[in-house]
């Protein structure tokens, strides 16, 4: 089946400072990949959309200043959250979108943020 | 505006029993209709989809139901085993490699 990692799964950072979180698609091209945020028992918010060379699309209310998202090639998107705060720590997880097939949406282990 | 509504919020069954969780939409463009199952600290799993031509899909233990003119779709899990606890959330799309519009999710727990 289809496979997205995400590195790291898990992160602790200082206020102020700045975090790169890796998505790959492991066995399939993904022209496109999303980045969502998760809260404790809440669901899925969609940050943004990652199109592969061109820039992201955000959803409203995201700073895209503060969410940089790069999608360099069908494999790899990273998203980096610049001066991160504590309001900032979540679970952040992403998918991509499998070019076969119906373009079904596979999602990645998801990186635990905690910002101190 | 919650464009894809999920009900129940959490729900107990024991082994052996078929949970339905159901899922209603409003934007009649939507035409992909996944499932996922997500357990806690993990991300989501596809389980199953299911687009407006056909009523039902199975794979499994798992069965979509789909009712176009209701805008409604749910999910059975037959013969539940405690394996199965977790939490799931229905999804939709107008396509299906468009960012996907989440319900809130329920949360399963099956004992033993």
């Amino acid at each position: 089946g289809a496979v997205v990692s995400q590195h790291p799964s898990w992160v602790i950072c200082k206020s102020g400072t700045s975090v790169k979180i890796e998505c790959r698609s492991l066995d399939f091209q993904a022209t496109t990949m999303f980045w969502y945020r998760q809260f404790p028992k809440q669901s899925l918010m969609l940050m943004a959309t990652s199109n592969e060379g061109s820039k992201a699309t955000y959803e409203q209310g995201v700073e895209k200043d503060k969410f940089l998202i790069n999608h360099a090639s069908l494999t790899l998107s990273t998203l980096t959250v610049t001066s991160a705060h504590p309001e900032d720590s979540s679970f952040y997880i992403c998918s991509a979108r499998d070019l076969a097939g119906w373009g079904e949406q596979f999602f990645g282990p998801g990186t635990r943020l905690t910002v101190l | 505006q919650q464009q894809v509504k999920q009900s129940p919020q959490s729900l107990i069954v024991q082994k052996g029993g078929i949970p339905i969780i159901n899922c209603a939409y409003e934007n009649t463009a939507f035409d992909y209709f996944p499932w996922y199952q997500q357990f806690p600290g993990k991300g989501p799993a596809l389980l199953i989809a299911i687009r407006p031509d056909v009523s039902e899909k199975k794979e499994g233990r798992f069965t979509i139901s789909f009712n176009k003119s209701a805008k409604q779709f749910s999910l059975h899990i037959m013969d539940s085993q405690p394996g199965d606890s977790a939490t799931y959330f229905c999804a939709a799309s107008h396509q299906a490699g468009t960012a996907l519009i989440f319900g809130k999710g329920t949360t399963l727990s099956v004992s033993s």
